[in-house]
């Protein structure tokens, strides 16, 4: 069975600058999340989709976040602009359902400067 | 507000140790907590889960308890390898939320 994807793993940009990331889960996980997880600290979570649907984005800082999942598949996460303290490692999750075991991607290292 | 702490922060101990690492939270009115693993560069790889109305899991030489009541878990190592190291994270979910509050990890080092 193939693990969550994500792309790219590293990413340098400079502050204002926008990136984008992207997540493909596990086949036939309807539940999708991404993470924040600063150096030193446990996950944050910014944003849960069930299918294509949002359950949560009550930490996800929206004047610069956006994330989307067409067809309740894949999913892109989006910072712009960017700012020095975005500096981190987004991480991709997911599940057959909500507040199941969770399989996490790699994850993408970001750093802005 | 639910709050994780995970103790030792850090621990360093000779192959063939048995270890407990600790994970206590505020707020008894969980759903569910997890346990994860984390290698450097990499992301979280769930090794236990228990439901709210178990006591405990195992898997292999790993195994998790819970006392919601002290609001506390524990996940225990039988006989640590050096493949052990790496950082460990318990994650809390609320009945009311569906939002996991993360511990900030406990960092293990297995010496040969």
């Amino acid at each position: 069975e193939a693990g969550v994807a994500q792309s790219p793993r590293y990413k340098i940009i400079e502050k204002r600058q926008s990136v984008a990331f992207w997540c493909n889960p596990i086949s036939g996980h309807a539940t999708l999340y991404w993470y924040q997880q600063i150096l030193g600290q446990g996950p944050k979570l910014l944003i849960q989709f069930q299918n294509n649907g949002v359950v949560d984005d009550s930490q996800l800082p929206k004047d610069r976040f956006s994330a989307e999942r067409l067809k309740g598949v894949d999913s892109t996460l989006k910072i712009q602009p960017a700012k020095l303290e975005d500096s981190a490692v987004y991480l991709c999750a997911s599940s057959l359902v909500g507040r199941d075991e969770q399989y996490f991607g790699p994850g993408t290292r970001l750093t802005v400067t | 507000k639910q709050e994780v702490t995970q103790i030792p922060a850090a621990l360093s101990v000779p192959e063939g140790e048995n270890l407990v690492l600790n994970c206590s939270f505020t707020d008894s009115a969980i759903y569910n907590l997890q346990w994860f693993r984390q290698d450097p560069g990499k992301g979280l790889t769930s090794l236990l889960l228990i439901q709210s109305s178990q006591r405990e899991q195992t898997s292999g030489r790993l195994n998790a308890s819970l006392d919601k009541s002290s609001g506390r878990s524990t996940l225990y190592i039988a006989a640590s390898q050096p493949g052990d190291s790496a950082t460990y994270l318990c994650a809390v979910w609320l009945i009311r939320s569906y939002i996991p509050t993360f511990g900030r990890g406990t960092s293990l080092i297995v010496h040969p």
